[in-house]
């Protein structure tokens, strides 16, 4: 299987801060990744696919970029409602990066 | 509205037995391949398997593939898991989610709230 870390596993930041979350895959996965937002007791909710695609809805503060074996998750400007934990997913997830406020 | 309501979670002994159901509405169900993702208390996700949209592929993570069966009713607009020989590290909210069409087959755009499984003696 493929394997994808996350970094960091935890994330302080501040609103207003611009943020960056990496996914790498352990090899390469061409575009197929997606990002996901989830919250305490929710079930998670699909960012971002194809590395870059916004999904419709979601703010376009969020962005993703990358391919082959490393990506990233930016948020411009972070708004209070973005304090989360965050994954990436090829087939399998990461183990997640959680964004708390400093 | 688009629906995705999970059952059948409960609490089985290591060694046992259990079905999960997940029931769709407001989309059309057999246009979707479908997922099953799992998240054990305080932990992250992780991907169980999925079903193509006529339930003749599947596929499986390692950690459950000869244990666990998913299976589909396009009928009854229904997914099913069928887990086997359970294991206490199957403990986790299992969801179910609609797998978005055109992105290679794992990525969910839409979930279930989850049912909860429990393997503890």
């Amino acid at each position: 299987d493929i394997q994808m870390t996350q970094s960091p596993s935890t994330l302080s930041a501040s609103v207003g801060d611009r943020v960056t979350i990496t996914c790498r895959a352990s090899q390469t996965i061409n575009n197929w990744l997606a990002w996901y937002q989830q919250k305490p007791g929710k079930a998670p909710k699909l960012l971002i696919s194809k590395a870059s695609s916004l999904e419709s809805g979601v703010p376009s503060r969020f962005s993703g970029s990358g391919s082959g074996t490393e990506f990233t998750l930016t948020i411009s400007s972070l708004q209070p409602d973005d304090f989360a934990t965050y994954y990436c997913q090829q087939h399998t997830f990461g183990q997640g990066t959680k964004l708390e406020m400093k | 509205e688009e629906q995705l309501v999970e059952s059948g979670g409960d609490l089985v002994q290591p060694g046992g037995s259990l079905r999960l159901s997940c029931v769709a509405s407001g989309f059309t169900f057999s246009s979707h391949w479908m997922n099953w993702v799992r998240q054990a208390p305080g932990k992250g996700l992780e991907w169980v398997g999925n079903i193509n949209e006529d339930g003749s592929v599947q596929y499986y993570a390692d950690s459950v593939k000869g244990r666990f069966t998913i299976s589909r009713d396009n009928a009854k607009n229904s997914l099913h898991l069928q887990m086997n020989s359970l294991r206490t590290e199957d403990t986790a909210l299992y969801y179910c989610a609609r797998v978005k069409s055109g992105d290679g087959g794992s990525v969910g755009d839409f979930w279930g709230q989850g049912t909860l499984v429990t393997v503890s003696s």
